[in-house]
């Protein structure tokens, strides 16, 4: 069965550049969530999308933004990045509103040098 | 505001006994629950989940946990481990709607002894 795909699966950047990391979801999956999970932390909710809006914030940074597109994928963009941003980012989808059940894919995992 | 609390950061278990992870949720509503598991630098893969009915659900490689309202507890279970257990596990409360996504607990890391 298809999963949730994310790209790219390990991504390096300097302090400062951007990135941006991508999710497929489930085919027929509306929502997303991205979450960041720090070396030994529990994954933190960042945003959600629902049907190409914006369902919720979490605890995402001012320099960070994302959005999903009219396929239902979405990217995460992030900008000045700094040390700290060094985590695996997780995308998670779910269809409809209902069920609560996410499915999450691999996670990319960001590191900044 | 939901939390979650897993009171054990680590636990040591011998291969081929039981074992059972804490876990402690706070919400305010109609709790949805779950139970994944991460292998180093890896996802997060569903165990198992509680929704309604059956307080007692089982999950996959032989896991089950089971709901007690009264306790506010989802504690997972197995009853003989097995050393390809050892990952981090990681309880989650959603809301009933999914609208918020899942707040997770800090993990608890299962280490097996041979």
């Amino acid at each position: 069965a298809a999963g949730v795909i994310q790209s790219p699966r390990h991504l390096i950047k300097e302090k400062r550049e951007t990135a941006t990391l991508k999710c497929y979801p489930i085919p027929r999956h509306d929502t997303v969530y991205w979450y960041q999970q720090g070396p030994g932390q529990d994954p933190q909710f960042l945003i959600s999308f629902y049907e190409k809006m914006q369902s919720d914030k979490g605890s995402i940074p001012d320099r960070f933004s994302a959005q999903q597109f009219s396929d239902y994928h979405s990217e995460l963009n992030m900008s000045s990045l700094e040390l700290g941003d060094s985590a695996l980012y997780f995308c998670a989808s779910l269809f409809g509103r209902n069920t609560g059940e996410l499915f999450f894919g691999e996670g990319s995992r960001l590191t900044v040098l | 505001a939901q939390s979650v609390t897993q009171p054990d950061i680590h636990i040591t278990v011998s291969e081929g006994a039981s074992l059972e992870l804490r876990c402690n949720y706070s919400y305010g509503a109609t709790p949805y629950l779950f139970w994944y598991v991460q292998s180093p630098g890896q996802g997060l893969q569903l165990l198992l989940k509680y929704f309604s009915g059956d307080t007692l659900v089982q999950g996959i490689k032989g896991f089950e946990a089971e709901f007690k309202r009264s306790q506010s507890s989802f504690n997972l279970r197995k009853p003989s481990v097995h050393w390809s257990d050892a990952a981090e596990y990681f309880c989650a409360v959603g809301a009933a709607g999914g609208a918020d996504g899942l707040t997770f607990g800090k993990g608890t890391h299962l280490i097996i002894q041979p």
